[in-house]
């Protein structure tokens, strides 16, 4: 069964730092999601990628994120300068149409900023 | 501003009979619904949605029920098995099911199915 891949699967870094979290969404998928939990509450939605734009975004997808589709096989989600409060599990996601059949998420990279 | 609320944070239920998960939400603007699940270190896994011109949808074991008058959704599963011991969240849409939506998750129930 076709799956989202997501690496890595735990990174750790300095407050102030950038990282990048990298997704590999299945191939004939056209939407792109990125979501996050921190421990403890609910999974919220960051921002949603659509023929190569960002289609919807929400109040936690500020200046600090961005998101990129580089070589039409990968997603990427940057976040340029860390802060404590950036320490969660952050979900991939990519559905082929419409949401009513249901995103495949990926397994998520725990990112924990110290 | 819990738009989705799912208030028991665990449940705890016999194998073989019927585990009821609930939520409910806030927003009259969703419109489309949907159950994943989830277990320790992997992420959610779609089971069901449910449109708002429905009331009912079924899938196998799992029955999601829609009372749009109370703002209420619950899944259904029966019978209850080990392997549904897991995180189960309720999850709504407010774009008709268009792709580009966001969902709005709640906080999740733990159901734990006991042998």
């Amino acid at each position: 069964e076709p799956e989202v891949t997501q690496t890595p699967s735990h990174q750790v870094t300095q407050m102030g730092q950038e990282v990048i979290l990298r997704c590999v969404p299945i191939s004939n998928h056209l939407y792109f999601y990125w979501y996050r939990q921190i421990l403890g509450q609910k999974v919220e939605f960051l921002v949603s990628f659509y023929n190569n734009e960002i289609s919807e975004k929400s109040e936690i997808f500020d200046d600090q994120f961005s998101v990129e589709r580089p070589d039409g096989s990968n997603f990427t989600l940057k976040i340029r300068s860390t802060k404590l409060e950036d320490s969660a599990m952050y979900f991939c996601a990519s559905s082929s149409l419409s949401v009513n059949y249901g995103y495949t998420f990926g397994s998520g990279t725990r990112l924990t900023v110290v | 501003d819990q738009q989705v609320k799912q208030n028991s944070p665990s449940l705890s239920v016999q194998e073989g009979r019927i585990s009821i998960l609930n939520c409910d939400y806030t927003n009259s603007m969703f419109d489309y619904f949907l159950w994943y699940k989830k277990y320790p270190a992997e992420g959610p896994t779609f089971l069901i949605s449910i449109s708002s011109i429905k009331d009912k949808n079924e899938d196998g074991r799992f029955t999601v029920f829609l009372n749009k008058s109370a703002k209420h959704l619950s899944l259904h599963i029966v019978p209850s098995q080990p392997g549904d011991s897991a995180v189960y969240f309720c999850a709504a849409s407010a774009g008709s099911g268009g792709g580009a939506d966001g969902l709005t998750f709640g906080k999740g129930t733990h159901l734990i199915i006991q042998p």
